[in-house]
């Protein structure tokens, strides 16, 4: 079957740096994205990566490794609104996304 | 900007009755996708549609029905609300198909009891 694996909820300090991991297993492989859901909100767009590395944007970095199966979010200097779900999700090879149930990002001053 | 709007916020619905969810895009973009959400789950795909007068089945289907008679509108049906149906529903739209990024309304939260 199909499966995306990423942590339930992490905690981190204002200022600091958070890195959220995502795995996954699908069959076939046409990208992964980062989504950001604040509670009660819609899902906003962050990242998308195809090809191995890092992809930085800001305060936010992805990086991708298709060999391992395996992506992180890496977000820095945090900020009070960045406490969000961030959600993994997977292209497969029919370009259907597969989703991650989101790691929910607590932030404290 | 409108973007996806998505009527009604939250309802309801009594088991057995039927409920039409609605979503208007004024971005004219031609792929269109019905996800719910669930606690603990991820985004479950339920329909889409790749271009006015086209749908699929996504992963959770059955119960629900579209259609897309036009760009802008893709309505969510349900025909007879069980219990298992309460859920978050989102709708989302992409340029084109298969393309990078998509924008989703603000959801609608459904209740059948």
């Amino acid at each position: 079957g199909q499966n995306i694996d990423q942590p339930t909820e992490m905690t981190a300090t204002e200022g600091a740096i958070v890195q959220i991991n995502c795995t996954y297993q699908t069959s076939g492989f046409n990208g992964l994205f980062w989504y950001q859901q604040h509670a009660g909100e819609a899902p906003t767009f962050l990242s998308y990566n195809v090809l191995d590395g890092l992809e930085e944007k800001g305060r936010f970095s992805s990086f991708l490794s298709r060999s391992k199966g395996y992506s992180y979010l890496l977000l820095k200097e945090l900020q009070m609104k960045d406490s969000a779900s961030y959600l993994c999700a997977v292209a497969d090879s029919n370009y259907q996304l597969i989703w991650g149930a989101g790691t929910k990002l607590i932030i404290k001053p | 900007t409108a973007g996806i709007t998505q009527a009604p916020t939250s309802q309801i619905l009594a088991a057995g009755r039927s409920m039409t969810l609605r979503c208007t895009q004024d971005m004219r973009h031609n792929a269109m996708y019905w996800y719910r959400q669930d606690l603990g789950l991820g985004l479950r795909l339920i329909h889409y549609s790749n271009t006015a007068g086209t749908t699929g089945k996504g992963e959770v289907p059955d119960g629900y029905s579209v259609s897309r008679a036009n760009t802008d509108d893709f309505p969510l049906t349900l025909a007879s609300a069980v219990p298992s149906q309460t859920s978050v529903y989102f709708c989302a739209s992409t340029a084109e198909a298969f393309q990078k990024e998509a924008f989703f309304g603000q959801g609608t939260r459904l209740t059948v009891v």
